[in-house]
């Protein structure tokens, strides 16, 4: 079956840009995170659906970040006014509901110039 | 100070040989403990995992878990070229599993 997929793998975007990114968890899983990987650095966590509900957003930096999966299915992280120091991978995980193991996609990347 | 602190080597080791990779935490309410592999522009894959402390074996991996210490540790044996990836701990609160908690991870190379 297919796993988490993360679209798009890549993007570049000027300062002051807004961009989203589309996670399409694995089919069935009802819990759906996101988490932001920098240069070197492990993820670190941003946010948690349970289906449609986000039931934390303690891991966003800042109100320019916002997230939402509307269907309880595919979420989108949205950045609004992009910054340099939001350069980071975007990866997105799903998973059954109260499992620990968590699949994650390949993530994108984003560079903001 | 960070919650899960690892080494980020890189640990460059010859194929064959025994590996360790190591964690320190400081969050005593952290019961799961995880172990994922991260190949270069890939997300992370899931090794292992342990609830509370002692080992568990899955093949040439073995995970430990010291609460006492708050240090974990993965064990590779007969280290393949394959190996060669950046691996990482996880960690998370009993009762609140939605939330891991990573190490920087630790880039091992092994060589043939």
């Amino acid at each position: 079956g297919a796993g988490v997929s993360q679209s798009p793998r890549y993007k570049v975007a000027k300062r002051g840009q807004d961009v989203a990114l589309r996670c399409d968890p694995i089919s069935g899983h009802v819990s759906l995170f996101w988490y932001q990987q920098a240069l070197g650095q492990g993820p670190e966590f941003l946010t948690y659906f349970q289906n449609e509900a986000q039931l934390d957003k303690s891991g966003l930096p800042s109100d320019r970040f916002f997230a939402e999966r509307p269907e309880g299915s595919v979420s989108t992280l949205k950045i609004q006014r992009t910054q340099q120091e939001d350069s980071a991978v975007y990866l997105c995980a799903s998973r059954l509901d109260r499992e620990i193991v968590c699949h994650f996609g390949p993530g994108t990347r984003l560079t903001v110039t | 100070q960070k919650e899960v602190e690892q080494d980020p080597g890189p640990l460059s080791v010859p194929e064959g040989a025994i590996v360790s990779l190591n964690c320190t935490y400081s969050n005593s309410a952290f019961q799961y403990f995880m172990w994922y592999r991260q190949y270069s522009r890939k997300g992370p894959e899931l090794l292992m995992y342990t609830y509370s402390s002692g080992n568990k074996e899955d093949g040439r991996f073995t995970a430990q878990v010291d609460k006492s210490s708050k240090y974990i540790s993965l064990f590779i044996r007969d280290s393949q070229p394959s190996d060669s990836a950046t691996y990482l701990c996880a960690m998370s609160a009993h009762g609140n599993f939605n939330k891991f908690y990573f190490g920087s991870g630790t880039k091992l190379n092994v060589k043939p």
